[in-house]
């Protein structure tokens, strides 16, 4: 059973940073595409960006130049750095796992999300 | 980007009943890349379909997906308590991938 946990997300100023973590289990981590994907108070889901397995790296217009995704495989762990947040950006966000490797924004796995409140 | 709208916003039925929930796209998702998530609150989303109609693992059977092209459907034969819930559609074949607003499926 595939397990995903994040962490590092709370309270952040319009403008800071954070850097959120997601630590997998119960697969070969380094062998899947992952992505974040978050949800706003109350709206939908938003796919956030994305990883290969080879490292390339992909972006929502709504983040590109501002987050930035990268992967551990020796820790089993992937990130995202937020910079230059701002009040829209305020969801839970949570870290997914590709269904297989062809098919990288299927989802089969999800953590449990952690919130990200960006108020002053 | 696939624009993906999903109707209702809200189904009000009984336990026992069928829904029948719809999902419309902008454009034509290629290979009938379409998925189907179901989310209860507080809780993370959970794959249910895929492919347009393939159930993933340890999804009911009276769970089914339909459609191709532009217009999809997501069917619950009868409903069971636990599946009150918000349902999403997803499109994967093309960057980004998108998700439609979602369609309560709340107790009458």
């Amino acid at each position: 059973e595939v397990q995903l946990l994040e962490s590092g997300g709370g309270l952040v100023q319009p403008g800071g940073s954070l850097r959120l973590s997601c630590a997998a289990s119960g697969s070969t981590f380094s062998s899947y595409a992952m992505s974040w994907v978050r949800q706003a108070p109350g709206k939908g889901l938003e796919w956030v960006s994305g990883i290969s397995v080879g490292g390339s790296t992909y972006y929502a217009d709504s983040v590109k130049g501002r987050f930035a995704i990268s992967r551990d495989n020796s820790k089993n762990t992937l990130y995202l750095q937020m910079n230059s947040l701002r009040a829209e950006d305020t969801a839970v966000y949570y870290c997914a796992k590709a269904y297989d490797t062809l098919t990288a924004y299927l989802f089969d796995y999800w953590g449990q999300g952690t919130p990200v409140p960006v108020s002053s | 980007e696939i624009v993906l709208t999903q109707s209702p916003g809200t189904l009000s039925l009984s336990p026992g009943e069928r829904a029948t929930l719809s999902c419309r796209a902008s454009q034509s998702v290629s290979s009938s890349y379409l998925a189907w998530y179901q989310q209860k609150p507080g809780q993370a989303p959970r794959l249910l379909i895929y492919g347009a109609s393939s159930r993933a693992t340890g999804i009911p059977d009276r769970f089914s997906g339909s459609g191709s092209g532009t217009d999809f459907t997501l069917t619950i034969s009868r409903l069971e308590p636990e599946d009150f819930a918000v349902y999403y559609c997803q499109q994967y074949s093309r960057s980004p991938s998108t998700f439609g607003g979602g369609t309560k499926v709340e107790i009458k």
